[in-house]
């Protein structure tokens, strides 16, 4: 199944509190999980991404958590600001034949209230 | 470095007029990509060009043509414009296809097809 299912669609979280944006997939051949942040009026661009050999990877407040077993991967972002309101893209990526090919999510809009 | 670019940055057409969206990466990336971006859909790809001289259709490539002039130009062409096709055109690169590393997003072309 080629699809990655995002939740929360929007998020509020108090200046300070954690954010937390789950994703899950089926398709086991996934090899490579990206998360994009969207500025509004702005392209995405790529925030922090995890391969499956790790469980958890961490860049200053943002981390990546995931579960391989549960078939699921989450973005933590530690005391929130509200500079980080924006929209928030999973992705994950898979070889396909001789070219790889990279699946997003729908998106979650997250608002830091100050 | 200026990274991509896209012009324009807003564009009206009435049905059945046609338009080229311009997209340029001064970063010799190898691997350049088209996505429409609607509300509560996501990001989705339209076509991509994994090198110069080639190019191959993404998941929504209905409506659309591409030219890849040179490793760094990719356009997008609607032939006869549909309301269908009003969305928010983001131009992508990366050094080589959708490997496991960076897609770096252009600031988007607003297309509101009348």
């Amino acid at each position: 199944q080629q699809q990655v299912k995002q939740s929360p669609q929007s998020l509020i979280v108090q200046k300070g509190g954690i954010s937390i944006i789950n994703c899950a997939y089926e398709n086991t051949a996934f090899d490579y999980f990206p998360w994009y942040q969207q500025f509004p009026g702005k392209g995405p661009a790529l925030l922090i991404a995890i391969r499956p050999d790790v469980s958890e990877k961490k860049e200053g407040r943002f981390t990546i958590s995931f579960n391989k077993s549960a078939k699921q991967f989450s973005l933590h972002i530690m005391d929130s600001q509200p500079g980080d309101s924006a929209t928030y893209f999973c992705a994950a990526g898979w070889k396909a034949g001789n070219n790889r090919k990279l699946i997003w999510g729908l998106g979650t809009s997250l608002a830091v209230n100050p | 470095n200026a990274g991509v670019t896209q012009t324009p940055k807003f564009q009206v057409l009435k049905t059945g007029q046609s338009m080229t969206l311009q997209c340029a990466q001064d970063m010799n990336h190898n691997s350049m990509y088209w996505y429409r971006q609607d509300p509560g859909m996501g990001l989705r790809l339209i076509y991509y060009s994994a090198s110069e001289g080639t190019t191959d259709k993404g998941e929504v490539p209905n409506g659309y043509n591409v030219s890849r002039l040179n490793k760094r130009e990719f356009s997008l062409r609607l032939e006869s414009a549909a309301p269908s096709q009003t969305s928010v055109y983001f131009c992508a690169s990366s050094e080589v296809l959708l490997a496991r590393e960076t897609q770096y997003f252009g600031p988007g072309t607003r297309l509101l097809v009348l």
